[in-house]
């Protein structure tokens, strides 16, 4: 079955960096690309991102351009978000999920379960 | 970029309930919208692709419709798992969800 595994909670302080990664399994990694959303606390969904697992592509959120980097390793199926000097507004749930395309359409099918990132001096 | 809203904010109901939550687009999207559900603590569950499919495995309690910038779930007999906050997201162009409805007992 698909599975998206993702790395455990971080504390980070202001200006740091954070690296969450995201395992998958039960399906052919490098057939589907990965988007990551996030979460802050009590708040909506927010698309960070996506990346193609097949050649590497990828399209940030105008907002995190310049901080952020999505990058694959094939050989390992995993997908990895970067996000640099970050703020007390970066506290959230960070997720990745599957994205499916269908035509020209396209929607997140499966979801890791979650990543907590909380920025705190 | 798209703007997407979503009306109620909340709601209240009862096990049994006919519940529609809207969604509207600041501009065409085709039929290019998704459906999530979420509950707390946990990450958001895909309901409905495309406007009106129904995702593998989703209860055929859950429907959806609408084109353009107006669209609609349903969910025609509210269950007690079905007590969770739903949100929209358009794929038309880059992805952006709609705030969310929360929907408790009422």
């Amino acid at each position: 079955q698909v599975q998206l595994v993702q790395s455990g909670a971080e504390v980070k302080k202001p200006g740091a960096s954070v690296k969450v990664s995201c395992k998958a399994s039960g399906y052919t990694f490098t057939s589907y690309g990965i988007s990551w959303v996030r979460q802050a606390p009590g708040q909506g969904l927010e698309w960070m991102g996506w990346i193609s697992a097949y050649n590497g592509n990828t399209n940030y959120a105008q907002k995190l351009q310049g901080r952020v980097t999505m990058t694959t390793d094939t050989s390992t199926s995993t997908a990895y978000m970067e996000l640099r000097s970050l703020r007390s507004d970066d506290t959230a749930v960070y997720y990745c999920a599957r994205e499916l395309s269908v035509g020209a359409s396209y929607y997140f099918d499966y979801w890791g379960q979650g990543t907590l990132v909380t920025v705190s001096s | 970029d798209i703007q997407m809203t979503q009306s109620p904010s909340s709601l209240s109901a009862s096990v049994g309930d006919r519940v529609t939550i809207t969604c509207r687009a600041s501009q065409s999207i085709s039929s290019y919208l998704n459906w999530y559900q979420q509950k707390p603590g946990k990450a958001p569950k895909l309901l409905i692709y495309a406007a009106s499919s129904l995702q593998s495995g989703v209860p055929s309690r859950f429907s959806g419709s609408g084109s353009g910038t107006d669209f609609t779930l349903t969910i025609s007999s509210l269950q007690p798992e079905d007590f969770a906050t739903y949100y929209c997201q358009q794929s038309y162009s880059t992805p952006g969800f709609g705030p969310g409805t929360k929907v408790d007992i009422k």
